[in-house]
């Protein structure tokens, strides 16, 4: 069963913040998170695992709440080179190879 | 940097020809899958191998195979080409512990 993501699309101003989610109904051992731009491979941003952590990347960061199996990826002060679809792959407690993805958030970025 | 290398980028089939989509990887690794990517509905893992000739269904299966002579390689199999096979197909690898999957550019597969 696919993690669920929310929003399915944002759209922001350069500069302006966003939050994207990923819920599973799992008990996850890693969520991982990945931008796609139209017609790439996905590129890897990063993973949390287990153990409620949370993690920065320059302006990107994220968090997983295990008790909810949630988690967070947040962007602020968003550039025009974040765009891209966003997509979580979770990996099950016992499963730890093999990755589900959601359905994706397609973030829009405009000057 | 890890090198994911899918052997095509687009390719066009007619209903009923055997297709091998083909992957190769240079890290040594473990791990490798094979996705589906339609739009709206994000990756969906077709098959994934854990070793030599080692293999387990992911959560679409039908209508594929897959076959893992060597380490490096994975290749993808449509037995008999539908046109519901018309998609992008990614391949990804990943070595032990939890570490990024690395992704080919993908191959976008029509069958007409």
């Amino acid at each position: 069963q696919q993690p669920v993501q929310s929003p399915q699309a944002v759209i922001l101003r350069e500069g302006e913040d966003a939050v994207i989610n990923c819920s599973s109904s799992k008990a996850l051992y890693s969520v991982h998170w990945y931008r796609q731009k139209h017609g790439e491979a996905p590129v890897f941003l990063m993973i949390l695992l287990k153990g409620g952590e949370q993690k920065g990347h320059d302006k990107i960061s994220a968090s997983f709440n295990e008790k909810k199996q949630q988690s967070s990826l947040y962007l602020t002060a968003s550039q025009l080179s974040y765009s891209g679809t966003y997509f979580c792959g979770t990996a099950e407690i016992g499963s730890n190879y093999k990755l589900t993805f959601g359905k994706g958030t397609l973030l829009t970025v405009n000057p | 940097d890890v090198k994911v290398t899918q052997s095509s980028r687009y390719l066009v089939k007619r209903t009923g020809e055997k297709v091998f989509l083909e992957c190769v990887q240079d890290m040594d690794h473990e791990n490798m899958f094979w996705y589906r990517q339609d739009p709206g509905l994000g990756l969906r893992l077709i098959y994934f191998s854990y070793d030599v000739k080692m293999k387990e269904k992911g959560d679409i299966p039908e209508g594929y195979s897959v076959s893992r002579e060597k380490k490096e390689r994975f290749s993808l199999i449509l037995e008999s080409a539908s046109t519901n096979q018309t998609s992008m197909y990614l391949c990804a690898s990943v070595g032990t512990g939890p570490q990024p999957q690395h992704f080919g550019d993908g191959t976008r597969l029509s069958i007409l």
